[in-house]
């Protein structure tokens, strides 16, 4: 069974950064995008951005451009997610995602596999 | 991108059926045939169980059927199970640089 396997719950405080990691199988990580996404009670679920590993091309939300950045490191098969100046709206769930992938192109922003999810706390 | 309009909460009594609306605009639902729907447990993560409007993924039970007409969309879960109780979801691919934008969640009851 596919699995996403995502690093533990962090505390941080305002304006630092977090930096969450996702490992998948090595065939997975080789065929498919991957994807992070966060939930909270206020904001519900938000797509933050994403990365196809064998090119390394990623592209963000324009909500995160410039704080976040997703990068992935064949010799781990993880995939990683860095946010940067921290405010107490960035709390949640932080989840990776696995884009499905369809060879009639189709399933376009759809997410069949997800990590078990990451607590982020930012808190002074 | 504003996020998708869900109803808070619907609920219906074991094998009754009951349908869940998702309104967006014209540049996300109403522009693409890229609609998802997610079903949510507490506690855990998002489960995919209708994408591209209305296909289902493997091992999703075909109690589970999407629907699209204009800028809404629609899932139906005929049949209720208990175990059909959790949050929904709905998701539309928008073209932009956010790839992916969601509904508030519906609260499923099953009484």
């Amino acid at each position: 069974q596919v699995q996403l396997v995502q690093s533990g719950a962090e505390l941080r405080r305002p304006g630092s950064s977090m930096k969450v990691s996702c490992k998948a199988s090595r065939d997975t990580f080789t065929t498919y995008a991957f994807f992070w996404l966060r939930q909270s009670p206020r904001l519900g679920l938000e797509w933050m951005g994403g990365i196809i590993p064998m090119s390394g091309t990623a592209n963000y939300a324009e909500k995160f451009q410039g704080r976040v950045t997703v990068t992935a490191d064949a010799s781990t098969s993880e995939v990683f997610m860095e946010l940067t100046s921290l405010k107490s709206e960035d709390t949640a769930v932080y989840y990776c995602a696995r884009g499905v992938n369809l060879a009639d192109g189709g399933g376009v922003a759809a997410f069949d596999v997800w990590g078990q999810g990451t607590l982020v706390t930012v808190s002074s | 991108q504003s996020a998708l309009t869900q109803p808070a909460s619907v609920s219906g009594s074991v094998g009754q059926s009951i349908t869940i609306s998702c309104t967006g605009t014209s540049s996300d639902v109403g522009a693409y045939d890229y609609v998802s729907w997610y079903q949510q447990h507490p506690g855990r993560a998002p489960k995919l169980v209708i994408y591209d409007v209305n296909k289902r993924p493997s091992g999703i039970s075909t109690r589970f059927s999407g629907s699209k007409s204009g800028t809404s969309a629609s899932l139906t879960i005929s049949g209720l199970h208990a175990e059909d109780e959790a949050d929904y979801y709905c998701s539309s691919f928008t073209g932009s640089d956010t790839l992916a934008i969601f509904g508030g969640g519906t609260r499923l009851t099953v009484l």
